[in-house]
């Protein structure tokens, strides 16, 4: 069915190393989100996109950097992993930046 | 910062019964609310979504209730059945932010 397909579903990372998440949507959306889920928390947003050729910065950017070359794809990169990078990472996707955003199943990333 | 929280963490009911599961966001300048739903391991699921300009906005067996006097946001499940239990989230932007703040959650448990 169409949706947003993420990548690994789970990983289990060296502290140092480097890592991307992937994110594919095959909704031709716009506008496309990585955000992290901690423990008894909401999700906080890390970086956007709202057109293909553009990113910006979330509420928790740092370590992190995002990449759209294209619409279908956002990955989320790590450049160099920390324990407190541990969490669930969810991709979104909106038709435009004022619709409704829908959701991947999430990658959960322990750092160790 | 501004913030979206929720009064409930756990919110119990027989089924059949109807849910009441509360809000509130602090930012005046909110314009959009949505509600979401998330099973185990799974992403956000979409469910309703309101305007400022509207205080009720119904969907199937759901329905959103704003108040912005008070900066109150309410969703309301008729007659709930098992497949409801999840973690509600509530989160906020306004448009020219186009940023969702999410709450950090309250857990519907619904007792046979």
């Amino acid at each position: 069915t169409a949706g947003i397909t993420q990548a690994p579903t789970s990983q289990i990372l060296a502290a140092g190393r480097s890592m991307t998440l992937r994110c594919t949507q095959d909704m031709r959306h716009n506008a496309m989100y990585w955000y992290r889920q901690d423990l008894g928390l909401g999700l906080r947003l890390i970086h956007y996109s709202n057109t293909a050729g553009t990113t910006g910065k979330g509420e928790v950017p740092d370590g992190y950097s995002v990449s759209r070359a294209n619409t279908d794809d956002f990955p989320l990169t790590l450049a160099s992993a920390v324990p407190s990078q541990t969490s669930v990472y969810f991709c979104a996707s909106s038709k435009e930046t004022d619709q409704p955003q829908h959701f991947g199943d999430g990658t959960r990333l322990s750092i160790l | 910062g501004e913030s979206v929280g929720l009064h409930l963490p756990t919110l119990s009911v027989q089924e059949g019964d109807n849910s009441i599961i509360n809000c509130a966001y602090s930012n005046s300048a909110s314009d959009y609310f949505i509600w979401y739903k998330q099973e185990s391991g799974k992403g956000p699921q979409f469910i309703i979504d309101i305007r400022s300009n509207m205080d009720k906005r119904q969907g199937q067996r759901v329905t959103v209730l704003l108040n912005k006097t008070v900066k109150h946001l309410s969703l309301q499940i008729a007659a709930t059945q098992p497949g409801d239990s999840a973690v509600y989230f509530c989160a906020e932007s306004d448009l020219g932010r186009r940023a969702l703040t999410f709450g950090s959650g309250t857990r519907l448990q619904v007792q046979p």
